[in-house]
């Protein structure tokens, strides 16, 4: 089946600006989750959305947000850029049931740069 | 604070020989590992998972041990191929989907 799919794949943007990022889970996943990565800090957990509800959240500011749609599909928005908003973001997909862990699968990622 | 850290940055192996990444963790509430496996332009991709009720899980040439007292975990992988080449992650749950991840470790396999 199809995996997690991220669009777009690049983006420049400058500061100030704002953007959004869109995530398509695989089929049958209701849970999303978003990541960002950037040199020296690894990946670092932003929120998870679990049937269109933010399930849980990481520490970012509130100029980081989203959103997940009836579909699963979900999107992140970043207002008011910053420079230091220039990261790898990655979304991942799983099936979200049960209180144990449910494997990820992640996306390829979007490159935001912001000049 | 980072609660899951990987202390050492890259790490270079000869094909053939053991690959040996190690992970520490600070939250004693994780119950479950992982270790994942990311090369450039791609996202991550699981590798190989742990139960904190366990302390060793295996799968063909990758080994992950978990030393709860020590919050140290590693992953061994043997022998080494060149298509291990990559950054390897190690992450951390407790009860939910959310990752911990550490800031990861560049394997080099050479010939």
């Amino acid at each position: 089946k199809a995996g997690v799919t991220q669009t777009p794949r690049y983006l420049i943007k400058t500061r100030g600006q704002q953007v959004t990022l869109s995530c398509s889970p695989i089929s049958g996943h209701r849970s999303v989750s978003w990541y960002q990565q950037t040199p020296g800090q690894g990946l670092q957990f932003l929120f998870e959305y679990f049937s269109e509800t933010q399930r849980n959240k990481g520490n970012f500011p509130g100029r980081f947000s989203g959103r997940q749609f009836s579909n699963s599909r979900s999107e992140m928005n970043v207002s008011t850029l910053e420079l230091g908003d220039s990261a790898l973001y990655l979304c991942a997909s799983s099936l979200g049931v049960g209180d144990t862990y449910n494997e990820q699968f992640f996306g390829p990622g979007t490159r935001l740069t912001v000049l | 604070d980072q609660q899951v850290k990987q202390n050492s940055p890259s790490l270079s192996v000869q094909e053939g020989r053991i690959s040996i990444l190690n992970c520490d963790y600070t939250n004693s509430m994780f119950d479950y590992f992982l270790w994942y496996k990311k090369y450039p332009a791609e996202g991550p991709t699981f590798l190989i998972s742990i139960s904190s009720i366990k302390d060793k899980n295996e799968d063909g040439r990758f080994t992950v041990f978990l030393n709860k007292s020590a919050k140290h975990l590693s992953l061994h992988i043997v022998p080494s191929q060149p298509g291990d080449s990559a950054v390897y992650f190690c992450a951390a749950s407790y009860n939910t989907d959310k990752l911990i991840f550490g800031t990861g470790t560049r394997l080099q396999v050479f010939p």
